[in-house]
Protein backbone atom coordinates (compact mmCIF):
# COMPACT_ATOMS: atom_id res chain seq x y z
CA UNK A 1 0.00 0.00 0.00
CA UNK A 2 1.16 3.36 -1.01
CA UNK A 3 2.64 5.77 2.18
CA UNK A 4 3.47 8.87 2.72
CA UNK A 5 4.82 9.75 6.21
CA UNK A 6 6.34 12.88 7.17
CA UNK A 7 7.98 13.51 10.53
CA UNK A 8 7.82 15.20 13.41
CA UNK A 9 3.80 15.95 13.89
CA UNK A 10 4.35 19.16 15.11
CA UNK A 11 7.08 21.84 16.01
CA UNK A 12 7.35 24.97 18.35
CA UNK A 13 10.45 27.29 16.99
CA UNK A 14 11.21 30.84 17.66
CA UNK A 15 11.64 33.71 14.85
CA UNK A 16 14.65 33.25 13.10
CA UNK A 17 15.46 29.48 13.56
CA UNK A 18 15.95 27.28 11.01
CA UNK A 19 13.75 24.45 10.65
CA UNK A 20 13.68 20.85 8.47
CA UNK A 21 10.89 19.02 7.76
CA UNK A 22 11.06 15.60 6.90
CA UNK A 23 8.71 13.25 4.06
CA UNK A 24 9.29 9.88 3.58
CA UNK A 25 7.37 7.65 1.04
CA UNK A 26 6.70 3.73 -0.22
CA UNK A 27 5.27 4.57 -3.36
CA UNK A 28 5.08 2.11 -6.65
CA UNK A 29 5.51 3.77 -9.98
CA UNK A 30 6.67 7.34 -8.33
CA UNK A 31 6.30 10.06 -10.40
CA UNK A 32 6.94 13.63 -8.61
CA UNK A 33 6.74 14.75 -5.09
CA UNK A 34 4.93 17.91 -3.69
CA UNK A 35 5.38 20.11 -0.77
CA UNK A 36 2.46 22.64 0.05
CA UNK A 37 1.54 25.18 3.03
CA UNK A 38 -2.03 25.02 4.94
CA UNK A 39 -3.23 28.17 6.62
CA UNK A 40 -6.53 28.21 7.25
CA UNK A 41 -8.04 27.37 4.01
CA UNK A 42 -6.92 24.93 1.17
CA UNK A 43 -3.42 24.34 0.66
CA UNK A 44 -0.88 26.55 -1.41
CA UNK A 45 1.88 24.90 -3.51
CA UNK A 46 5.55 25.13 -2.52
CA UNK A 47 7.31 23.14 -4.58
CA UNK A 48 7.01 20.10 -7.00
CA UNK A 49 9.99 17.56 -7.16
CA UNK A 50 10.52 15.05 -9.45
CA UNK A 51 14.12 14.13 -10.05
CA UNK A 52 16.65 13.13 -7.00
CA UNK A 53 19.48 15.97 -5.96
CA UNK A 54 18.46 19.16 -7.23
CA UNK A 55 17.68 21.38 -4.71
CA UNK A 56 14.41 23.62 -5.61
CA UNK A 57 14.32 27.45 -3.57
CA UNK A 58 11.82 29.97 -3.27
CA UNK A 59 13.21 33.07 -0.55
CA UNK A 60 13.55 31.15 2.47
CA UNK A 61 12.28 27.74 1.60
CA UNK A 62 13.90 25.36 -0.73
CA UNK A 63 13.54 21.53 -0.74
CA UNK A 64 15.16 18.48 -2.21
CA UNK A 65 14.32 14.86 -3.20
CA UNK A 66 16.29 11.97 -2.76
CA UNK A 67 14.71 8.86 -4.52
CA UNK A 68 17.18 6.49 -3.80
CA UNK A 69 16.42 6.83 -0.20
CA UNK A 70 12.97 7.91 -0.54
CA UNK A 71 12.63 11.17 0.76
CA UNK A 72 12.11 14.47 0.64
CA UNK A 73 13.14 17.52 3.07
CA UNK A 74 11.53 21.39 3.72
CA UNK A 75 13.84 23.84 4.96
CA UNK A 76 12.82 26.83 6.04
CA UNK A 77 15.17 29.41 7.00
CA UNK A 78 14.86 32.93 9.33
CA UNK A 79 11.75 31.31 10.18
CA UNK A 80 8.96 34.22 10.65
CA UNK A 81 5.93 34.09 12.35
CA UNK A 82 4.35 33.79 9.19
CA UNK A 83 5.52 30.70 8.35
CA UNK A 84 3.50 29.40 11.26
CA UNK A 85 0.94 26.79 9.42
CA UNK A 86 0.65 22.88 8.46
CA UNK A 87 3.38 21.34 5.75
CA UNK A 88 1.71 18.94 3.79
CA UNK A 89 4.00 16.50 1.85
CA UNK A 90 2.46 14.51 -1.16
CA UNK A 91 3.38 11.84 -3.55
CA UNK A 92 1.26 10.83 -7.25
CA UNK A 93 1.13 7.52 -6.67
CA UNK A 94 0.80 4.45 -8.39
CA UNK A 95 -2.54 4.48 -10.09
CA UNK A 96 -2.65 6.60 -13.74
CA UNK A 97 -5.20 8.90 -12.25
CA UNK A 98 -2.31 10.59 -11.10
CA UNK A 99 -4.17 10.96 -7.59
CA UNK A 100 -2.11 12.45 -4.27
CA UNK A 101 -1.24 10.50 -1.53
CA UNK A 102 -0.90 12.66 1.55
CA UNK A 103 1.32 12.65 4.63
CA UNK A 104 -0.19 13.68 7.98
CA UNK A 105 1.22 17.11 8.09
CA UNK A 106 3.46 18.72 9.89
CA UNK A 107 2.72 21.65 12.07
CA UNK A 108 4.93 24.45 12.71
CA UNK A 109 4.19 27.29 14.98
CA UNK A 110 7.21 30.10 14.91
CA UNK A 111 6.83 32.03 18.17
CA UNK A 112 7.96 35.82 18.64
CA UNK B 1 -2.30 31.29 -14.57
CA UNK B 2 -4.34 27.25 -12.82
CA UNK B 3 -6.77 29.02 -10.58
CA UNK B 4 -9.31 26.61 -9.66
CA UNK B 5 -12.68 28.14 -7.83
CA UNK B 6 -14.73 26.49 -5.30
CA UNK B 7 -18.50 27.16 -4.07
CA UNK B 8 -19.86 27.79 -1.47
CA UNK B 9 -16.99 28.66 1.05
CA UNK B 10 -18.96 27.83 3.75
CA UNK B 11 -22.21 26.51 4.40
CA UNK B 12 -24.67 25.01 7.33
CA UNK B 13 -27.37 22.96 6.59
CA UNK B 14 -30.45 21.18 8.13
CA UNK B 15 -29.55 16.83 8.96
CA UNK B 16 -31.45 15.13 5.81
CA UNK B 17 -31.03 17.64 3.18
CA UNK B 18 -28.89 17.47 0.49
CA UNK B 19 -25.65 20.09 -0.51
CA UNK B 20 -24.17 20.93 -3.68
CA UNK B 21 -20.25 21.41 -3.55
CA UNK B 22 -19.29 23.36 -7.22
CA UNK B 23 -15.42 23.32 -8.06
CA UNK B 24 -14.56 25.51 -11.30
CA UNK B 25 -11.56 24.98 -13.32
CA UNK B 26 -11.68 28.98 -14.40
CA UNK B 27 -8.28 28.98 -16.92
CA UNK B 28 -7.37 25.58 -17.60
CA UNK B 29 -9.33 22.73 -18.95
CA UNK B 30 -9.55 20.14 -15.87
CA UNK B 31 -9.99 16.91 -17.45
CA UNK B 32 -9.86 15.52 -14.14
CA UNK B 33 -10.54 16.71 -10.41
CA UNK B 34 -9.82 15.32 -6.95
CA UNK B 35 -12.27 15.72 -3.92
CA UNK B 36 -10.84 15.35 -0.21
CA UNK B 37 -12.39 15.43 2.80
CA UNK B 38 -10.31 17.01 5.88
CA UNK B 39 -11.39 16.37 9.64
CA UNK B 40 -9.76 18.56 12.35
CA UNK B 41 -6.11 18.68 12.48
CA UNK B 42 -6.14 16.06 10.00
CA UNK B 43 -4.71 15.40 6.18
CA UNK B 44 -6.35 15.49 3.37
CA UNK B 45 -8.05 12.00 2.51
CA UNK B 46 -8.90 11.39 -1.01
CA UNK B 47 -12.92 10.98 -1.53
CA UNK B 48 -12.59 10.44 -5.66
CA UNK B 49 -11.51 10.94 -8.67
CA UNK B 50 -13.42 12.45 -11.48
CA UNK B 51 -12.64 12.44 -14.96
CA UNK B 52 -14.84 14.85 -17.71
CA UNK B 53 -17.30 12.79 -19.07
CA UNK B 54 -17.10 9.48 -17.36
CA UNK B 55 -18.11 7.95 -13.76
CA UNK B 56 -16.10 8.93 -11.01
CA UNK B 57 -13.76 6.46 -8.82
CA UNK B 58 -14.44 6.09 -5.30
CA UNK B 59 -11.45 5.39 -2.51
CA UNK B 60 -12.26 2.69 -0.64
CA UNK B 61 -15.25 3.38 1.97
CA UNK B 62 -16.61 6.56 0.66
CA UNK B 63 -20.04 5.76 -0.20
CA UNK B 64 -21.03 6.68 -3.95
CA UNK B 65 -24.57 7.06 -3.11
CA UNK B 66 -24.01 9.72 -0.57
CA UNK B 67 -20.96 11.77 -2.23
CA UNK B 68 -23.03 11.93 -5.99
CA UNK B 69 -19.74 13.62 -8.05
CA UNK B 70 -20.61 14.63 -11.72
CA UNK B 71 -18.34 15.95 -13.77
CA UNK B 72 -20.16 16.73 -17.29
CA UNK B 73 -17.43 19.47 -18.34
CA UNK B 74 -13.54 20.34 -18.39
CA UNK B 75 -14.32 23.11 -16.77
CA UNK B 76 -16.75 22.23 -13.91
CA UNK B 77 -17.16 19.74 -11.11
CA UNK B 78 -19.86 18.65 -8.82
CA UNK B 79 -19.86 17.15 -5.14
CA UNK B 80 -23.26 16.72 -3.94
CA UNK B 81 -23.57 15.37 -0.04
CA UNK B 82 -27.28 13.54 -0.28
CA UNK B 83 -29.66 13.09 2.88
CA UNK B 84 -26.43 15.06 5.14
CA UNK B 85 -25.96 13.67 8.52
CA UNK B 86 -23.85 15.62 11.58
CA UNK B 87 -20.74 13.29 10.66
CA UNK B 88 -20.37 14.56 7.29
CA UNK B 89 -19.86 17.97 9.03
CA UNK B 90 -16.10 18.62 7.59
CA UNK B 91 -13.96 21.10 5.26
CA UNK B 92 -14.33 19.48 1.47
CA UNK B 93 -11.54 20.59 -0.64
CA UNK B 94 -11.39 20.02 -4.70
CA UNK B 95 -7.99 20.24 -6.98
CA UNK B 96 -8.01 20.17 -10.60
CA UNK B 97 -5.45 18.79 -13.15
CA UNK B 98 -5.21 19.27 -16.79
CA UNK B 99 -4.43 15.72 -17.32
CA UNK B 100 -1.72 15.84 -19.92
CA UNK B 101 0.71 15.43 -16.95
CA UNK B 102 -0.11 15.22 -13.09
CA UNK B 103 1.94 18.03 -12.27
CA UNK B 104 1.03 21.07 -10.81
CA UNK B 105 -2.02 20.27 -8.68
CA UNK B 106 -4.15 23.22 -8.13
CA UNK B 107 -6.47 23.08 -5.19
CA UNK B 108 -9.66 25.25 -4.64
CA UNK B 109 -10.01 27.36 -1.25
CA UNK B 110 -12.42 24.38 -0.12
CA UNK B 111 -15.37 24.48 1.76
CA UNK B 112 -17.13 24.14 5.26
CA UNK B 113 -19.87 22.42 5.82
CA UNK B 114 -21.73 21.93 8.59
CA UNK B 115 -24.64 19.90 9.22
CA UNK B 116 -27.11 20.57 12.57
Amino acid sequence: EDKVVQSPLSLVVHEGDTVTLNCSYEVTNFRSLLWYKQEKKAPTFLFMLTSSGIEKKSGRLSSILDKKELFSILNITATQTGDSAVYLCAVVGSSNTGKLIFGQGTTLQVKP
Amino acid sequence: GAVVSQHPSRVICKSGTSVKIECRSLDFQATTMFWYRQFPKKSLMLMATSNEGSKATYEQGVEKDKFLINHASLTLSTLTVTSAHPEDSSFYICSASSGRNYYGYTFGSGTRLTVV
